[in-house]
């Protein structure tokens, strides 16, 4: 059992609509990541969440996007108004530095927006 | 140049030879990681390296890491056909409290011919 779970894998959306992406980190962290990658290109980060919060963001994260943790074991990124650049692949992963381990990363939800 | 710049951007190598990936950042880090991503998954760590070791291995892996020239190598030995995947570098800063954020390069893409 994969130990980060993202869903859905693959979404498909109008231009304008709202999309959420969900992670589900299987485990007792308290620090959380999205990350991005848009085709052929590099890992970029968006947003760190800490204890319920945005510890820091990065400037693609703009307004239109926002993180949550609703019920303490779901994390959520919605897109609010989807553009073709938000064409990507969406990476969720919850830290393990302290051990050593690195990041754990989901599979990731790849957005297609049309 | 970008943090975490990786090169060369692609090699490509028969089956049994060496693989040798480099990694050169800009900022003081408190660790670097190495990651996989095969074709449209998601990344997998490989090994994490502490800004006070020189050198670790973990199976055919060998990584290297020199503070002074900002530096690291990722060396994957005899090498495999399943090898073929892209490899990131990823810096991690100095940490706030738990929480480090982690910058990925820009990635190699490695081939491995049978």
């Amino acid at each position: 059992e994969p130990e980060v779970t993202q869903t859905p894998s693959h979404q498909v959306t109008q231009m304008g609509q709202e999309v959420i992406l969900r992670c589900v980190p299987i485990s007792n962290h308290l620090y959380f990541y999205w990350y991005r990658q848009i085709l052929g290109q590099k890992v970029e980060f968006l947003v760190s969440f800490y204890n319920n919060e945005i510890s820091e963001k990065s400037e693609i994260f703009d307004d239109q996007f926002s993180v949550e943790r609703p019920d303490g074991s779901n994390f959520t990124l919605k897109i609010r108004s989807t553009k073709l650049e938000d064409s990507a692949m969406y990476f969720c992963a919850r830290g393990g530095i302290r051990q050593g381990l690195g990041y754990t990363f989901g599979s990731g939800t790849r957005l297609t927006v049309v | 140049s970008q943090q975490g710049e990786e090169d060369p951007q692609a090699l490509s190598i028969q089956e049994g030879e060496n693989a040798t990936m480099n990694c050169s950042y800009k900022t003081s880090i408190n660790n670097l990681q190495w990651y996989r991503q095969n074709s449209g998954r998601g990344l997998v760590h490989l090994i994490l390296i502490r800004s006070n070791e020189r050198e670790k291995h973990s199976g055919r892996l060998r990584v290297t890491l020199d503070t002074s020239k900002k530096s690291s190598s990722l060396l994957i030995t005899a090498s495999r056909a399943a090898d073929t995947a892209s490899y990131f570098c990823a810096t991690a800063d100095l940490p706030s409290g738990g929480y480090q954020k982690v910058t990925f390069g820009t990635g190699t893409k490695l081939q491995v011919i049978p």
